[in-house]
């Protein structure tokens, strides 16, 4: 069973709506919980991380932990074209530095 | 501040061959993660150096290897390249190890032929 997982996408939504993105965890254990947004040809950007149960907001995004049920999610508001591009989501457990990374949820707002 | 670099940027080498990554993670961060990028894997751990020390090791093969240096700059290593070893390799400096936040470099694109 793989240890994060993302539904792949692609997700579509049209421009000023809230697009969803959702993440599932294996590990009861895990401690801290990061969302990244990867362009094409480019290197993954940390845009959240979130470490305890509820929300946490950050401009339009906002990122939703769950603990009891293994779930992380990011919400974007307002998505812009400018915000197609994947979405990866990562675990680190037991205050390890590995960063557990989900395959990646690729999103396109259209115009 | 400026950000995590990596050299090269690029690099093409035939099987066989060994090579040498460099990563100079953000100023005043000590802690220096590796990463491999692959269409088929997605991102996978490499391995993670806090204070010149390898603080975890993902499962890759020997031949992989790195050393982080007493400015926290860090090198990674692959000897006996093979095919299969065309990626994007990452590193990513945090402040501390463990649970901090990750900020990843530009990356190295390899080419094995």
């Amino acid at each position: 069973q793989k240890e994060v997982e993302q539904n792949s996408g692609p997700l579509s939504v049209p421009e000023g709506a809230i697009a969803s993105l959702n993440c599932t965890y294996s590990d009861r254990v895990s401690q801290s919980f990061f969302w990244y947004r990867q362009y094409s040809g480019k290197s993954p950007e940390l845009i959240m991380s979130i470490y305890s149960n509820g929300d946490k907001e950050d401009g339009r995004f906002t990122a939703q932990l769950n603990k009891a049920s293994q779930y992380v999610s990011l919400l974007i508001r307002d998505s812009q074209p400018s915000d197609s591009a994947t979405y990866l989501c990562a675990v680190i457990y037991n205050q390890g530095g590995k960063l557990i990374f989900g395959q990646g949820t690729e999103l396109s707002v259209k115009p | 501040k400026a950000g995590v670099t990596q050299t090269p940027r690029y690099l093409i080498k035939t099987r066989g061959q060994q090579v040498t990554l460099s990563c100079s993670p953000i100023s005043g961060h000590r802690s220096v993660s590796w990463y491999q990028q692959t269409p088929g894997q997605g991102l996978q751990f490499l391995f993670e150096y806090f204070s010149e020390t390898q603080r975890n090791k993902g499962n890759f093969p020997g031949r992989f290897s790195g050393r982080q240096f007493s400015n926290s700059r860090s090198e990674m290593n692959v000897s006996t390249l093979e095919l299969g070893d065309s990626a994007l390799y990452l590193c990513a400096s945090s402040y501390l190890a463990g649970g901090n936040e990750q900020f990843f470099g530009p990356g190295t694109r390899l080419t094995v032929l």
